[in-house]
């Protein structure tokens, strides 16, 4: 079935610093989303893409589609404490109501 | 308030129990889903409710789940006979239904644990 390998499984980083997560697949997906997953609460929609290539930002957060269809890419720039959390990818194959999720990146931010 | 509404917020249960897990989605939102989430794992498909139209059942692990939706509006998700590989966050989204149909909305989940 479809599976979607995200990495790294985790990272520490500097507050200031960039930080790039990345999600790839053997299948083809028609969508890709990434969501954001804070202790104890449900994963907020951060940014949705809708065409191979596409490059969409929301604030600090950057993310692309790949030209492949297999695999995206979210990049958040100058890191803040508040962006700790768990940041998951999940596609859309085109067709059906499932989406599938990645693992998830956990990340940490020092002060 | 505005957001998706799940209860219990925990819930610990024996071995073979039935548990009956709560879903209320924002108002005027026509798609709900259920998922769920192991730990350390991503989101897994369960079932997904479109308005009118018969749900989508194909993420359901086993005979022994499943969910109804009422008036359209709250969804109730049952497991019969609970195991210990139940155990998990069981999260609920939903969305407004036009257009492609993504969960846009989540709750912030049950986490249901079984002894």
């Amino acid at each position: 079935g479809q599976q979607l390998n995200q990495s790294p499984q985790s990272m520490f980083i500097q507050e200031g610093e960039d930080v790039s997560m990345n999600c790839t697949s053997s299948s083809i997906f028609n969508t890709w989303l990434w969501y954001k997953q804070d202790p104890g609460e449900g994963p907020v929609l951060l940014i949705a893409l809708y065409k191979a290539g596409e490059l969409t930002s929301n604030g600090r957060l950057t993310a692309q589609f790949g030209i492949t269809r297999k695999d995206s890419f979210l990049n958040i720039s100058a890191s803040i404490p508040s962006d700790v959390g768990i940041y998951f990818c999940a596609g859309w194959v085109g067709y059906g109501n499932k989406l599938v999720f990645g693992a998830g990146t956990i990340l940490r931010v020092k002060s | 308030g505005a957001g998706v509404s799940q209860s219990p917020s925990n819930k610990v249960t024996e071995k073979g129990k039935d548990v009956e897990l709560r879903c209320d989605p924002i108002s005027g939102h026509t798609a709900l889903y259920w998922y769920r989430q192991s730990l350390g794992q991503g989101l897994e498909f369960l079932i997904y409710f479109q308005g009118n139209s018969a749900p989508d059942k194909s993420g359901l692990p086993s005979d022994r789940f499943s969910a109804e939706r009422t008036g359209g509006s709250v969804s109730t998700l049952t497991i019969q006979r609970t195991q210990q590989e139940d155990s998990a966050v069981y999260l609920c989204a939903s969305s407004l239904g036009t257009g492609l149909a993504l969960p846009q909305h989540f709750g912030d989940g049950t986490r249901l644990s079984i002894l």
